[in-house]
């Protein structure tokens, strides 16, 4: 079946420092990748998304880009802040309906 | 995109109590699910409302437990009955259609049972 996989966490990064978080996943099909941010005391909302393979999905100066062959969805920004505090969580979803989820990454920035 | 209120934010409850948990979409929607969200663990899909019909559950989910209700396209419920300490977590609703493949979530309600 389809799942997810991403870096396990906590992750601590100084201000302007460069992110990476990890996820690899596992589809049948031909999946549409996602990350989905949660800040404290909300519910999680969209950050970026790509359709297809090669596509590079970015916001906010988060990209990620959507590798086939790796089977990856890697989540980078060059230079974080710390409003950028927050859990990150990978997704996927073969059919626009049913969504699986990394167990998330938390991330703390610390000025 | 769409906004969904969701409520009770929070709740404590008593073992063997039922709580009920609303969520309200700002505008008319496909698809309404409910994750359960527990600490260091992935979401999990507990089920898929569906207007008019019954909800569908995913393995590991019962009606019973958990009945949901989905009276319109805007609204839904979901009751986690018989509370156990096992049940503390965070439900979140969610819902899509207002943007193909975006799910946009309510801010979840935490529920800790003593």
């Amino acid at each position: 079946g389809d799942s997810v996989t991403q870096m396990e966490g906590p992750v601590t990064l100084s201000e302007e420092a460069f992110l990476t978080i990890n996820c690899t996943y596992t589809a049948t099909g031909y999946p549409s990748l996602f990350w989905y941010v949660q800040y404290p005391g909300e519910g999680l909302q969209l950050l970026l998304k790509a359709t297809k393979a090669d596509d590079k999905g970015s916001n906010k100066g988060f990209e990620a880009t959507y590798r086939k062959e790796t089977t990856s969805f890697h989540l980078e920004k060059g230079s974080v802040q710390v409003s950028d505090s927050a859990v990150y969580f990978c997704a996927l979803s073969e059919t626009g309906n049913q969504f699986y989820f990394g167990t998330g990454t938390s991330l703390t920035v610390i000025p | 995109s769409a906004v969904i209120s969701q409520k009770p934010s929070r709740d404590i409850c008593q073992r063997g109590t039922s709580l009920t948990i609303q969520c309200q979409v700002d505008s008319q929607v496909t698809m309404m699910f409910w994750y359960r969200q527990q600490p260091g663990q992935s979401l999990t899909l507990i089920a898929t409302a569906n207007q008019g019909s019954e909800a569908t559950y995913e393995s590991g989910f019962v009606i019973d437990k958990f009945p949901i209700s989905r009276p319109n396209l805007t609204f839904s419920t979901l009751t986690v009955s018989n509370l156990s300490p096992e049940d503390s977590s965070i439900y979140l609703c969610s819902a899509s259609g207002t943007a193909p493949w975006v799910l946009t979530f309510g801010a979840g309600s935490r529920l800790t049972v003593l």
